[in-house]
């Protein structure tokens, strides 16, 4: 079936350092990428998606490029804060009544 | 962004017990809602895709009947554990697509943490 891998499974940083997460994906058809934070006993929440049509989007420290060529999309957080410290998803979707597959996860540790 | 409340947040039951979860969008009407467990330190599983007005459709090894799911209107969905046993305690998660949207945006609730004595 279809899947979602995403690299690293837990990232450690200093504050102030960059953090790269990575996924690829095996749809070829998927249209959709949003990426969740998901804080300790909570639901995930929607930080920052992208469409196949865009090959990069920012949002003040948070990046996301996508290359559908390579299947694959990153997220990226600058100037990380400690409460930047979560589970982070990245998932895929063709949209309308198709499944959003989602990534294992990320577990990023920002120390201060 | 829109917003998914999901009640209770925390249920403890005993076991052969059943447990309502609901799952409400605030500001938008959900044509579809899903149901989600998760497990310590795992990802998402979707357990059932849950259509305005028709039945549920679950994930292969999901029970349905142990599992039912209502979504009796464009704003609530529920998940009904029956007959509840410690092997089913989880977090349980949902979430909603607005309308009909052809690129679907998925807003998630707050998670309901089910614990069966």
């Amino acid at each position: 079936g279809e899947n979602v891998e995403q690299h690293p499974s837990t990232l450690s940083v200093q504050e102030g350092d960059s953090a790269v997460i990575k996924c690829t994906y095996s749809d070829s058809a998927s249209n959709y990428f949003p990426w969740y934070k998901q804080e300790l006993g909570k639901g995930p929440q929607l930080i920052i998606d992208i469409r196949s049509n865009v090959g990069e989007k920012k949002d003040q420290r948070i990046a996301v490029t996508l290359n559908k060529t390579a299947k694959h999309f990153s997220l990226h957080i600058t100037e990380t804060q400690p409460e930047d410290s979560a589970v982070y998803f990245c998932a895929a979707s063709r949209g309308g009544g198709f499944k959003t597959i989602f990534g294992a996860g990320t577990r990023l540790f920002v120390k201060a | 962004g829109a917003v998914v409340s999901q009640h209770p947040s925390r249920v403890i039951c005993k076991s052969g017990t059943s447990v309502k979860i609901e799952c409400r969008s605030l500001d938008f009407q959900a044509t579809t809602m899903f149901w989600y467990r998760q497990f310590p330190k795992q990802s998402l599983m979707l357990m059932a895709t849950s259509n305005e007005g028709s039945k549920a459709t679950y994930e292969q090894g999901v029970e349905k009947d142990k599992f039912l799911i209502n979504h009796a209107s464009l704003t609530l969905s529920t998940l009904t554990v029956t007959s509840a046993h410690p092997e089913d305690s989880s977090f349980y998660i949902c979430s909603a697509r607005e309308g009909d949207r052809a690129i679907g945006e998925l807003f998630f609730g707050e998670g309901s943490r089910l614990t069966v004595l």
